[in-house]
């Protein structure tokens, strides 16, 4: 089955600074890369995907990029903010089989003021 | 985005009793639902796919007769944990998906239980 490597579990950063956090997978069939963003106390929030036919996507301050070469997908946070402070959670399936998704081990990002 | 309502987001109750979560989607149909477990600072364990009609897929290690899956329309299931004790106190979470492809995941907001 797919296995996620995720790193680091923890990252500090200043506001206004980028995050980066990075992820492995080692099913060469998978080709769907959501990432999560979880608050304290709450599910896992939905911020962006991406898909294997393509390289890299942005939605604002985040972006996310993937080499299917090496198996490995990263995000992005520029200017960070301290409401940006959650676990960040990456995963990887095939399309259509959401009960394949497979997470991450999270990374807990505090930003500091 | 869509939106997945779980209900409660906090229950604490004595050991032996049963306790039933619920969740819902709110502007969508789901056929299908999922349930996930998570223990503090660690990821989602998926525990269970719901299938609106039929019965659960339970995954592996999973006591289907501890955690009751019903998912008897398009947009509710629910989670029943059964002579809850101790080591149930967890964070649960549901999720659905908004189309047939499976493709988005939505979650709700979770339910912390705490079993004395």
């Amino acid at each position: 089955g797919e296995n996620v490597e995720q790193h680091p579990s923890t990252l500090s950063v200043q506001e206004g600074d980028s995050a980066v956090i990075k992820c492995t997978y080692s099913d060469s069939a998978s080709n769907y890369f959501p990432w999560y963003k979880q608050e304290l106390g709450k599910g896992p929030q939905l911020i962006i995907d991406i898909r294997s036919n393509v390289g890299e996507k942005k939605d604002q301050r985040i972006a996310v990029t993937l080499n299917k070469t090496a198996k490995h997908f990263s995000l992005h946070i520029t200017e960070t903010q301290p409401e940006d402070s959650a676990v960040y959670f990456c995963a990887a399936s095939m399309l259509g089989s959401a009960r394949q998704l497979t997470f991450g081990s999270g990374t807990q990002l505090t930003v500091l003021p | 985005g869509a939106v997945v309502s779980q209900h409660p987001s906090r229950v604490i109750c004595k050991s032996g009793t049963s306790v039933k979560i619920e969740c819902r989607s709110l502007d969508f149909q789901a056929t299908t639902m999922f349930w996930y477990r998570q223990f503090p600072k660690q990821s989602l364990m998926l525990m269970a796919t719901s299938n609106e009609g039929s019965k659960a897929t339970y995954e592996q290690g999973v006591e289907k007769d501890k955690f009751l899956i019903n998912h008897a329309s398009l947009t509710l299931s629910t989670l029943t944990v059964t002579s809850a004790h101790p080591e149930d106190s967890s964070f649960y979470i549901c999720s659905a998906t908004q189309d047939s492809s499976h493709e988005k995941l939505f979650f709700g907001s979770g339910t912390q239980l705490s079993v004395l």
